[in-house]
């Protein structure tokens, strides 16, 4: 099983900040990386996947790089409705798994 | 609008047995994989169960194999999870989401609550 740390477990930034998340994956998953947004009672949203590709409507601001082993996610100016849980997840096997998650909160 | 809405959760008893149903629409429903994926009370998520387009291939977490069946009638654009021997562990919100590998779009969840 392929095991996804995330850091930090929670990131305090004010708006219009810059916010880099990482996830480190315990053994190469290429490229097969995905990015969730979850908000306070609402379901996660996925914002990348295949590492770097933005899903459908999300915005220029999010951004994700690496392959590998090594992976970034970047909001590049915090906006008030960013604030919200990230969670990483790779699709380079069975079982699929996730990061425990990074809560970005507003300093 | 592609939308998927889960149904069946509710309050079971350990050792007790439940079926979750999702509603699938505004796709093409037997050209994708579908998912299970849980989230345990102020917890992460976990992927739990996938199964192929034509229902031929299944994948589970161990936690539930042999507990766990996953399918699909393609017919209803429905997808269903059939949890048995329900374990106090087991208590979470379980969401239907479209697709095996990236996870899009969620359904908003069905709470399965196992307790004595």
């Amino acid at each position: 099983e392929i095991v996804l740390t995330q850091s930090p477990a929670t990131l305090s930034l004010s708006p219009g900040e810059r916010a880099t998340l990482s996830c480190r994956a315990s053994q190469s998953v290429s490229s097969y990386l995905a990015w969730y947004q979850q908000k306070p009672g609402q379901a996660p949203r996925l914002l990348i996947y295949d590492a770097s590709t933005r899903a459908t409507g999300i915005p220029a601001r999010f951004s994700g790089s690496g392959s590998g082993t090594d992976f970034t996610l970047t909001i590049s100016s915090l906006e008030p409705e960013d604030f919200a849980v990230y969670y990483c997840q790779h699709r380079l096997n069975w079982p699929r798994t996730f990061g425990q998650g990074t809560k970005l909160e507003i300093k | 609008e592609v939308q998927v809405v889960e149904s069946g959760g509710g309050l079971v008893q350990p050792g007790g047995s439940l079926r979750l149903s999702c509603a699938a629409s505004g796709f093409t429903f037997n050209n994708y994989w579908m998912s299970w994926v849980r989230q345990a009370p102020g917890k992460g998520l976990e992927w739990v169960a996938s199964i192929k387009e034509d229902g031929r291939e299944e994948n589970y977490v161990d936690s539930v194999k042999g507990r766990c069946t996953i399918s699909r009638d393609n017919a209803e654009n429905s997808l269903y999870l059939q949890m048995n021997n329900l374990r106090v562990e087991d208590t979470a919100v379980y969401y239907c989401v479209k697709g095996g590998g990236r996870f899009d779009p969620w359904g908003q969840g069905t709470l399965v609550t196992v307790s004595s």
